[in-house]
């Protein structure tokens, strides 16, 4: 079953837009974390932000922010005044158990900033 | 900073050669992991090592296997490569087991023909 859903395969925005990253999960595990990262065309991942299953309040890292619904279970990822760096493939990630050291990925979604 | 280095950013070998990735990382990371990235499926974890020498299976280890000789060395073996092994693959590294992000290194296309 798939345990990390990314439903937008690609979005197109508007240079100095926000946009919105989907990002559902599935666990029934009480401890887990939540990850974003982006990955350029150069292939590197990087990592973004994070969020604990049970941190009170959302994650956020400059231009980027955690839209953590626990009880809809979904972690969305802000970005704010968009760049055209920030063109780039981003990928949800979760991991249940705070002492497990797997990652489950989601599909990716790719964003493409227009000038 | 974190540094992770993969031996080649592209490769391509034969059906049937034996292949080796190697990943190496500089910051005394204890966990390191191998993915492979196919459009579409986002990173599937192939193998992953908490330690020298210690090895766990990922979601897809078959046709594979790993090496951890040293703790910054972690490597990806192919056996006999097959077609259907054509991909990116990603090695990761994290401290310990506590609450910390995966570093990656640049990836190395595998074309196998």
């Amino acid at each position: 079953a798939q345990k990390i859903t990314q439903t937008q395969p690609g979005m197109f925005v508007q240079e100095k837009e926000a946009v919105t990253l989907d990002c559902t999960y599935d666990t029934s595990d009480p401890s887990y974390g939540l990850f974003w990262y982006k990955q350029p065309s150069s292939g590197e991942m990087i990592f973004l932000i994070y969020q604990g299953s049970y941190d009170q309040q959302n994650a956020t890292e400059g231009r980027y922010s955690l839209n953590f619904q626990k009880a809809r279970k979904s972690a969305n990822l802000v970005i704010s005044a968009s760049q055209l760096g920030d063109s780039a493939m981003y990928f949800c990630a979760m991991r249940e158990n705070w002492g497990a050291q797997k990652l489950v990925f989601g599909q990716g979604t790719r964003l493409t900033i227009n000038p | 900073d974190v540094k992770v280095t993969q031996s080649s950013r592209y490769l391509v070998k034969r059906t049937g050669e034996k292949v080796f990735l190697e990943c190496v990382q500089d910051m005394d990371h204890e966990n390191m992991f191998w993915y492979r990235q196919d459009p579409g499926l986002g990173l599937r974890l192939i193998y992953f090592s908490y330690d020298v020498k210690m090895k766990e299976k990922g979601d897809i280890p078959e046709g594979y296997s790993v090496s951890r000789e040293k703790k910054e060395r972690f490597s990806l073996i192919l056996e006999s490569a097959s077609t259907n092994q054509t991909s990116m693959y990603l090695c990761a590294s994290k401290l310990g087991r506590g609450l910390y992000e995966q570093y990656f290194g640049p990836g190395t296309r595998l074309t196998v023909t």
